[in-house]
């Protein structure tokens, strides 16, 4: 079965300094992996998505994450954090042939100035 | 333009009423998805319609009736529904089926009384 873990609840971080949120994936293929934000009730904003070729994938608002098949991770991060990045995060996995996107638990990010 | 809408954004009904969510979108997506969350938790997916038919049914209770007059829309009839089905219901859209990303609505805030 596929699976997605996000093994913090909360990252706390300093506006200017770099965030990484961290996301940890289990499937039986090639995965597709996937980056959600969420603000306070409101929908879930795409960021980004690996499907294959460069492990380091750049997405909006100057988020990237980092692809790596032997530690089977893929972890969001942004050089400089701002308080407008304080939202709720979402990794997915999906497979081809799968008809499901399966999210992870959420990661609250919480910049403070 | 990757817009997904939704109305009503907020719904307040009792256990007794019978009322309908919407869902639009103009992408020419042809896979389209219900989802309910709840606070501070994933998405839960309802059901999925590939091509305008029902693809996955993920077990929801027959109070929610899923149904999609066309490609561009997507409707969530609701009857004698349950205070535990208080949430925010979530409608997304895709090319096809994942791996594609899916692009969400703002979501409507459902409030059973």
């Amino acid at each position: 079965a596929q699976s997605v873990a996000q093994p913090e609840d909360q990252v706390n971080v300093a506006e200017g300094n770099p965030l990484t949120v961290k996301c940890t994936y289990s499937v039986s293929g090639n995965p597709y992996l996937f980056w959600y934000v969420q603000y306070p009730n409101r929908g879930l904003q795409f960021l980004l998505k690996y499907i294959t070729g460069d492990n380091l994938v750049k997405g909006s608002y100057g988020f990237e994450a980092e692809f790596n098949k032997s530690q089977t991770s893929f972890h969001l991060k942004k050089p400089s954090a701002l308080v407008s990045d304080s939202a709720l995060y979402f990794c997915a996995v999906s497979l081809t042939g799968f008809q499901k996107l399966v999210f992870g638990t959420g990661t609250r990010l919480l910049v403070s100035p | 333009d990757t817009e997904v809408t939704q109305t009503p954004k907020h719904l307040v009904m009792g256990m007794t009423n019978k009322k309908s969510l919407k869902c639009e979108q103009h992408m020419g997506h042809r896979a389209m998805y219900w989802y309910k969350q709840k606070a501070k938790k994933p998405p839960e997916l309802m059901f999925v319609y590939s091509y305008e038919k029902l693809s996955i049914n993920e077990s929801v209770p027959s109070r929610f009736s899923p149904e999609c007059p066309n490609s561009s829309l997507l409707n969530l009839h609701l009857h004698a529904l349950q205070p535990e089905d208080s949430a925010l219901y979530l409608c997304a859209s895709s090319q096809v089926l994942p791996p594609d990303t899916q692009y969400f609505g703002p979501g409507t805030r459902l409030t059973v009384l």
